[in-house]
């Protein structure tokens, strides 16, 4: 079973900065099978990226995702007051799936 | 449009039942694979079942297995979640979520529902 370890915690960080979140995976898995969600207060999780680095449907493209093998990076290039948020890394195509413990971006 | 709605949850003391709903509509159910997935107070997302297109396969997290039954209604479109034996641990908002096609994962959620197991 895959466990995902995200870092770190939290990220304090200002409107406009650039955001790097990271993903380590406890063992190597294909980047067909890694995804990134972002849950904000009271909101269902959101698909940002699939396939390690492909964005969903309407996602702006200052999200980005990359890596390979057991580390993986979410990288958001310019925050915007609507990108404060808890950002989730997961696993899939698998059972059990597995996601990270998350990742809070908050306002400085 | 796509949207999943789930309903059912509530409070229920340890050892008791409660079954979860989540109705789908803007596409058929089962031409996917669903999931369940909650996440307790102040800590992250953790997937607790999954069940096959075909309805023919689920699989559970360890933490539920042998007390939690995924099925479905394909007649009403709708995705259940049984939970027997309740322990306070499982206080949870339950979400429901779709599995994309080809290799997209979870990419419609419901709102979730709140499970509170407590004395």
């Amino acid at each position: 079973e895959v466990v995902l370890t995200q870092s770190p915690g939290t990220l304090s960080l200002s409107p406009g900065e650039r955001a790097t979140l990271s993903c380590r995976a406890s063992q190597s898995v294909s980047s067909r099978q890694l995804g990134w969600y972002q849950q904000k207060p009271g909101q269902a999780p959101r698909l940002l990226i699939y396939d390690a680095s492909s964005r969903a449907t309407g996602i702006p493209d200052r999200f980005s995702g990359s890596g390979s093998g057991t580390d993986f990076t979410l990288t958001i290039s310019r925050l915007e007051p609507e990108d404060f948020a808890v950002y989730y890394c997961q696993h899939y195509d698998s059972s059990p799936s597995a996601f990270g413990q998350g990742t809070k971006v908050e306002i400085k | 449009e796509v949207q999943l709605v789930e309903s059912g949850g509530g409070l229920v003391q340890p050892g008791g039942s409660l079954r979860l709903s989540c109705a789908a509509s803007g596409f058929t159910l089962s031409r996917y694979w669903m999931h369940w997935v909650r996440r307790a107070p102040g800590k992250g997302l953790v997937w607790v079942s999954r069940i096959n297109d075909a309805g023919t396969d689920a699989t559970y997290a360890d933490s539920v297995k042998g007390r939690f039954t995924i099925s479905r209604d394909s007649a009403k479109n709708t995705l259940y979640l049984q939970m027997n034996s309740l322990r306070v641990e499982d206080s949870a908002v339950y979400y429901c979520a779709r599995d994309g096609v080809a290799t997209i994962p979870f990419d419609s959620w419901g709102q979730g529902t709140l499970v509170t197991v407590s004395s």
